[in-house]
């Protein structure tokens, strides 16, 4: 069974440029969620999309957006993007939640942006 | 606010010794436990999770974690490291109504010396 797969590994930018991170997540899971691992700061969760919709955020700019398409890939987008911006962005998958609470995610190996 | 500590950052030990590291929640609802590993150049791993049930947890590798609700903690432990057990541990939890928000801790390094 392939895994959550990423694109690109690396991407480099200059300061207020924008950035795009795609992500496709293991077949049959309808959930995704991306993170931010900054060095110091631990894992950050950014965003949670399922059934193409966003679902939850966390205490990140709206300048860090995203969707989930219908085939349930996804892309990050970060816009005006500024130095500390620069970090590993993890993303996860999951299958669609029992309601009992979250069901394990599984990550990706993870998109390295560099903003130069 | 929900968090997650991990109190140790960098621990060091030698082949054969006992490990345990810590990880301690702020949240008196419903949780769900996991411990999470990423080995030097790749991607992180899921060691072993607790949903509910018995509160001794075995995951993969020999690891084990027991969750202890009065005190708020769920460390990982093995009796005997090896070599390959370099890694960095990060334990993570959902707090119930987190809507599948995942907070995790700033992660142990740990260094296992031959």
């Amino acid at each position: 069974e392939a895994g959550v797969t990423q694109s690109p590994t690396h991407l480099i930018k200059t300061r207020g440029q924008q950035a795009t991170l795609r992500c496709s997540p293991i077949s049959g899971h309808t959930s995704v969620y991306w993170y931010q691992q900054a060095l110091g700061l631990g894992l950050q969760f950014l965003l949670w999309y399922d059934e193409g919709e966003e679902r939850n955020r966390g205490n990140f700019p709206p300048r860090f957006s995203g969707r989930q398409f219908p085939n349930y890939s996804s892309e990050l987008n970060v816009n005006a993007l500024e130095l500390e911006d620069s970090a590993l962005y993890l993303c996860a998958s999951s299958s669609r939640t029992s309601g009992r609470g979250a069901d394990t995610q599984y990550f990706g190996p993870g998109t390295r942006l560099t903003v130069l | 606010a929900q968090s997650v500590s991990q109190h140790n950052h960098h621990v060091i030990l030698s082949e054969a010794a006992s490990l345990e590291l810590g990880c301690n929640y702020s949240y008196g609802g419903t949780v769900n436990l996991f411990w999470y590993v990423q080995y030097p150049g790749q991607h992180l791993q899921l060691l072993l999770k607790y949903f509910s049930g018995d509160p001794l947890v075995k995951g993969i590798k020999g690891f084990e974690a027991e969750f202890i609700k009065s005190k708020f903690s769920f460390n990982l432990r093995k009796p005997s490291v090896q070599w390959s057990d370099t890694a960095e541990y990060f334990c993570a939890v959902t707090f119930s109504g987190g809507y599948q928000k995942v907070t995790f801790g700033t992660g142990t390094k740990l260094q296992v010396i031959p």
